[in-house]
């Protein structure tokens, strides 16, 4: 069964700081690896969505890699601002095209 | 504007009682699921349907039920069946999950008083 691992739980980082967010899966039989952000009480936004064959996604300020054969990802966010503060959420899709979540990083940035 | 739409917000549950959480989307998706979020944990599958009329149980089915007789709707009925109902529901369709990943709603937070 899939395990999704999210290290560290919590981050603190000053404003403008460049910073990565990791995650890690147990079955590389992936379809493929979503980020999400949370914000307190509400519900997901798609952040990023890496393919199985791909390595690599960029979204403005954002970039996420994946690694299949090591069981890793990593959120990179550039020149951190107090609006990321939020939890990032990583998801594996996989054969019954079911997502399986990491229990999210934490991120608060500080101004 | 195409979207996901949960209601309400906020339910409240009496001891016995059975509620229903309503998802609704205008995005022509298939696919709809339904996960529940704990604090401090991810999300778990309680139900999913890949097409009208047909749904299956996920990881934590047990106490709850749904039905999907239309394309836009799955709604989840919490029963006085599940003896730990408080905590944070979330909805989302795919219309190709390997392509697209999933759209999720912005969640019903579901206390029992």
């Amino acid at each position: 069964k899939q395990e999704v691992t999210q290290i560290p739980a919590a981050l603190s980082v000053p404003e403008g700081e460049n910073l990565v967010l990791n995650c890690s899966f147990t079955d590389s039989a992936i379809y493929n690896l979503q980020w999400f952000r949370q914000d307190p009480g509400k519900g997901l936004t798609s952040l990023l969505l890496i393919q199985s064959s791909q390595r690599e996604q960029t979204s403005g300020r954002l970039n996420a890699s994946l690694d299949k054969s090591s069981g890793r990802s990593t959120l990179y966010i550039a020149a951190s601002q107090p609006g990321d503060s939020a939890t990032y959420l990583c998801a594996c899709s996989g054969s019954a095209r079911q997502l399986t979540f990491g229990s999210g990083t934490q991120l608060t940035v500080l101004p | 504007d195409g979207g996901i739409t949960q209601s309400p917000k906020y339910l409240f549950r009496k001891e016995g009682q059975n509620v229903t959480l309503s998802c609704e989307q205008n995005l022509n998706h298939d696919a709809m699921y339904w996960y529940r979020q704990d604090p401090g944990q991810g999300l778990r599958l309680i139900y999913y349907s890949q097409i009208v009329n047909d749904f299956q149980k996920g990881d934590i089915a047990e106490g709850y039920s749904v039905s999907r007789e239309k394309k836009e709707s799955f709604p989840l009925t919490v029963t006085s069946a599940q003896k730990n109902p408080t905590a944070f529901y979330l909805c989302a369709s795919s219309i190709d999950a390997v392509r697209y990943g999933y759209t999720f709603g912005s969640g019903t937070r579901l206390t029992v008083v």
